[in-house]
């Protein structure tokens, strides 16, 4: 069964450094989104992706943040200059349609030092 | 503010014990209410999407139903595997991207044999 994959699973980094998550969606989707779970907390919508640009973006995907879709199977989102509050597991999602029913990838849990 | 809110926040079943999660949902315009089944450290795995008062979807064990402000999780003669967090979500009403999604909290269901 085709599914999401996710790479790392984990990566713990030192507040202020770069990370980049990877994903790479179903083959046949053509809508690609990140979200975010903070331990405990809901899960969270941070962007969309379509046709080669972000369609939208939710208030906590700020300057810091960033996707790109470099090749054609990868969907990676950057963060910049990280912050303690970052630390989170963040999800790829992506649909054949843009609509709700979304598959997620396993997660990359990010902990910030 | 449009909500999604979920309970209980936890429910301990016997194995073949039924019983219902409730979703609360306060966003106008409904346009899909979404189930999600999420295991420890794993991301949301999609049940069932709802469109409309009256609909009901099954799968195994599970039935969804959809009323004009609520929405249960119905699960009958639970098993242990069906131990999970169970998660509901609405489309962002001001967005018009449907894959754009509001989750509540969950309710995390224990299912002891």
């Amino acid at each position: 069964e085709p599914e999401v994959t996710q790479t790392p699973s984990h990566q713990v980094t030192q507040m202020g450094q770069e990370v980049i998550l990877r994903c790479v969606p179903i083959s046949n989707h053509l809508y690609f989104y990140w979200y975010r779970q903070i331990l405990g907390q809901k899960v969270e919508f941070l962007v969309s992706f379509y046709n080669n640009e972000i369609s939208e973006k939710s208030e906590i995907f700020d300057d810091q943040f960033s996707v790109e879709r470099p090749d054609g199977s990868n969907f990676t989102l950057k963060i910049r200059s990280t912050k303690l509050e970052d630390s989170a597991m963040y999800f790829c999602a992506s649909s054949v349609r843009g609509s709700g029913e979304l598959f997620f990838g396993e997660g990359s849990r990010l902990t910030v030092l | 503010e449009d909500q999604v809110t979920q309970s209980p926040e936890a429910l301990r079943l016997q194995e073949g014990e039924s019983s219902s999660l409730n979703c609360s949902y306060t966003v106008s315009g409904l346009r899909g209410l979404f189930w999600y089944r999420q295991d420890p450290g794993k991301g949301p795995e999609f049940l069932f999407t709802l469109y409309s008062a009256g609909e009901e979807k099954e799968k195994e064990r599970l039935k969804a139903t959809l009323t004009k402000k609520e929405s249960f999780l119905h699960i009958t003669a639970p098993k242990p595997e069906d131990s999970a967090t169970y998660l509901c979500a609405v489309h962002d009403p001001g967005s018009s991207n449907t894959g754009k999604l509001i989750f509540g909290q969950g309710t995390t269901l224990q299912v002891k044999p």
